[in-house]
């Protein structure tokens, strides 16, 4: 069974990095064409694609956020982790981490994360 | 970066009709698409990738189609259970972006 989970702070102030951790099981992200995401969901918004990295450590970013982001995985812990920095009021949003079979549609998602940024 | 635009933004529909959405990318994509459905509250739930191909598990009145930059999703006789938020998503080169959504509720 395939499962996702993603962990980090729900709150964080202005201007601080945040770092989420997505752990999951059932699978290896060293499997070939297997890739993983994070996606993020303000509330009552649209989602929003952030980046991506395959079982080749090849990296992609969102244009508009790529100086803030940083994607990175850990093969032996299962785990993949995003770092944004100096967040803002208006990155509040739930964040997902995502599974892409075969670097295609997303098949399997994170139950999510609610991250408010406030003073 | 590849742009994804959805029509409508949202609509009405009843029990029964035959509902399509229609996404478009800003430049051609090569069946580069998914579909996704998502339920207020829930995770969005893959419905179909490169353009057509049905995710397992998923009922076979939805359907996509489309070429180039024009994709379209159907639904042929929605059920109450497809009242949702549609978004379609490309993956065929650079950020994997969406569509902004396409909302589909009960008239």
């Amino acid at each position: 069974q395939v499962t996702l989970r993603e962990s980090g702070p729900a709150l964080v102030k202005p201007t601080q990095t945040l770092t989420l951790t997505c752990t999951f099981s059932g699978f290896s992200l060293s499997t070939s064409e297997m890739c993983m995401s994070w996606i993020r969901q303000p509330p009552g918004k649209a989602l929003e694609w952030l980046a991506l990295i395959n079982w080749d450590d090849d990296k992609y970013y969102s244009t508009s956020l790529r100086t803030r982001l940083t994607i990175s995985k850990d093969i032996s812990k299962n785990q993949v982790v995003l770092t944004m920095t100096n967040m803002d009021p208006i990155d509040t949003a739930t964040y997902y981490c995502a599974r892409l079979r075969t670097c295609d549609g997303i098949d399997i998602w994170g139950q999510g994360t609610m991250v408010t940024v406030s003073s | 970066d590849i742009q994804m635009t959805q029509s409508p933004s949202s609509l009405s529909a009843s029990v029964g009709d035959r509902v399509t959405i229609t996404c478009r990318a800003s430049q051609g994509i090569s069946n580069s698409l998914a579909w996704y459905q998502q339920k207020p509250g829930k995770v969005p739930k893959l419905l179909l990738y490169a353009a057509s191909r049905l995710e397992s598990g998923v009922p076979s009145r939805f359907s996509g189609s489309g070429s180039g930059t024009d994709y379209t999703l159907t639904i042929s006789g929605l059920q109450p259970e497809d009242f949702a938020t549609y978004y379609c998503q490309q993956y065929y080169t650079g950020p994997r972006t969406f569509g902004p959504g396409t909302k589909v509720d009960i008239k």
